[in-house]
């Protein structure tokens, strides 16, 4: 079966420190990953995506995150955590056998100490 | 500017009731997408849509039904078989390749 896994329900960390979010998926198939980001009382915001080009992704506002088919995960990061990054973050996995069927994770809330 | 849009943002519904939430997008995209947000769920897929007058049920299809007669339009109807519909709905689109998933503004259903 194919699905996505969020490893970390909830991560804290302080401001300054990295930020380390885990994400591993299961599937026979080479699959398009995406990172989004849901700020309280916002909409979806697509922080990244790997589509089978280069391993390593950057995205926006200083995150990226790398994709190692040997360990089946896409987890992302960030050197160094700001007050605005707060927020809910969504792992999310397209695979194109199931006609483009985008699973999501069940999403990691980032809290960001001062 | 293109978008998704949600209507209504909040919606009320009474025992035994069915509701139809919109989604309309004038993005020219073909896939649209139904979710259902849950507080420590995440997103679960209750419809899905690849192209006009063709659909599949997702995860949770249960107790919902939709319709894709128009390519702009992907209403979610919640039945009254749908026992526990109080959740945030969320309505996406994707043009083609998936590569950019957008969302509308969502939908807040309680239950009176």
């Amino acid at each position: 079966a194919q699905s996505v896994t969020q490893l970390d329900s909830h991560v804290s960390v302080s401001e300054g420190t990295p930020v380390l979010l885990r994400c591993n998926y299961s599937s026979s198939y080479s699959p398009s990953l995406f990172w989004y980001v849901q700020h309280p009382n916002k909409g979806l915001q697509l922080l990244l995506k790997y589509t089978s080009a280069a391993t390593l992704v950057k995205g926006i506002n200083g995150f990226e995150a790398e994709f190692k088919k040997s360990e089946t995960s896409f987890h992302l990061t960030k050197p160094s955590a700001h007050m605005s990054d707060a927020a809910e973050y969504f792992c999310v996995v397209s695979f194109y056998n199931q006609g483009g069927k985008l699973i999501f994770g069940q999403g990691t809330e980032l809290s960001v100490k001062p | 500017d293109g978008g998704i849009t949600q209507s209504p943002k909040y919606l009320f519904r009474k025992e035994g009731q069915n509701v139809t939430l919109s989604c309309e997008q004038n993005l020219n995209h073909d896939a649209m997408y139904w979710y259902r947000q849950d507080p420590g769920q995440g997103l679960r897929l209750i419809y899905y849509s690849q192209i006009v007058n063709d659909f599949q049920k997702g995860d949770i299809a249960e107790g919902y039904s939709v319709s894709r007669e128009k390519k702009e339009s992907f209403p979610l109807t919640v039945t009254s078989a749908q026992k526990n519909p109080t959740a945030f709905y969320l309505c996406a689109s994707t043009g083609r390749g998936n590569e950019k998933l957008f969302f509308g503004s969502g939908t807040q259903l309680s239950v009176l």
